[in-house]
């Protein structure tokens, strides 16, 4: 079975853009999180969805919304970047809800220049 | 924000060692998980302590889930090149999907 895909792989901004990242759980599954790893960190929890609601919302500013689909698939946006939006941004699906266990996906580097 | 304490932040062993790693939290966790991350790659996860008391095995590698809830280590027998990587650890409080991590201990193996 397929695990959780993200698209774009890599993907180069500029300072004021807005970007959006896809995330396709794996089958079956109903919750999507994000979250965002600065290199040398560890990940950073932004956001959990869970049929189709946000169940959860770490500390980021409003320039970061998501939204999980019905076919469960979610985009997490980023607006007005800034430099240190740059990261690995990781989805992780899981079956049930939000306490179950997530599995990550491969993740999108953003670089913002 | 909020990360876990992890530690070592690194090592360097020779194959065929053991290692040990630990995580500790200033809150209590009902579930305590290890992941392993290739450079490029998404976090794998290892495995998952649900109970505190927990000591579980999968393979060469074995965690616990600390009595006081607070804290969690992962052993490593018998290490071999492909386990090089970052290690984290991550714990959730409550039925939320938020997990916490750690900052990550790299390992690397000398054959």
């Amino acid at each position: 079975d397929a695990g959780v895909t993200q698209s774009p792989t890599h993907l180069i901004k500029t300072r004021g853009q807005q970007v959006t990242l896809r995330c396709s759980p794996i089958s079956g599954h109903k919750s999507v999180s994000w979250y965002q790893q600065v290199l040398g960190q560890g990940p950073q929890f932004i956001f959990q969805y869970y049929e189709k609601e946000e169940r959860g919302r770490g500390n980021f500013p409003d320039r970061f919304s998501a939204r999980q689909f019905p076919n469960y698939s979610s985009e997490l946006n980023v607006n007005a970047l800034l430099l240190g939006d740059s990261a690995l941004y990781l989805c992780a699906s899981s079956f049930r809800g939000p306490g179950d266990t997530q599995y990550f996906g491969p993740g999108t580097r953003l670089t913002v220049l | 924000g909020q990360q876990l304490n992890q530690s070592p932040q690194s090592m360097f062993i020779q194959e065929g060692e053991d290692v040990s790693m630990n995580c500790t939290s200033s809150s209590i966790f009902n579930t305590w998980l290890w992941y392993k991350q290739d450079p490029g790659e998404g976090p794998v996860l290892l495995i998952a302590l649900y109970k505190a008391g927990e000591l579980t095995s999968n393979g060469r590698l074995t965690a616990q889930f600390g009595i006081t809830r607070k804290d969690s280590f992962l052993n490593i027998s018998a290490s071999i090149p492909s386990d090089v990587g970052i290690y984290f650890c991550a714990g959730r409080a409550g039925n939320t999907g938020k997990l916490i991590f750690g900052q990550g201990t790299t390992l690397q193996v000398k054959p």
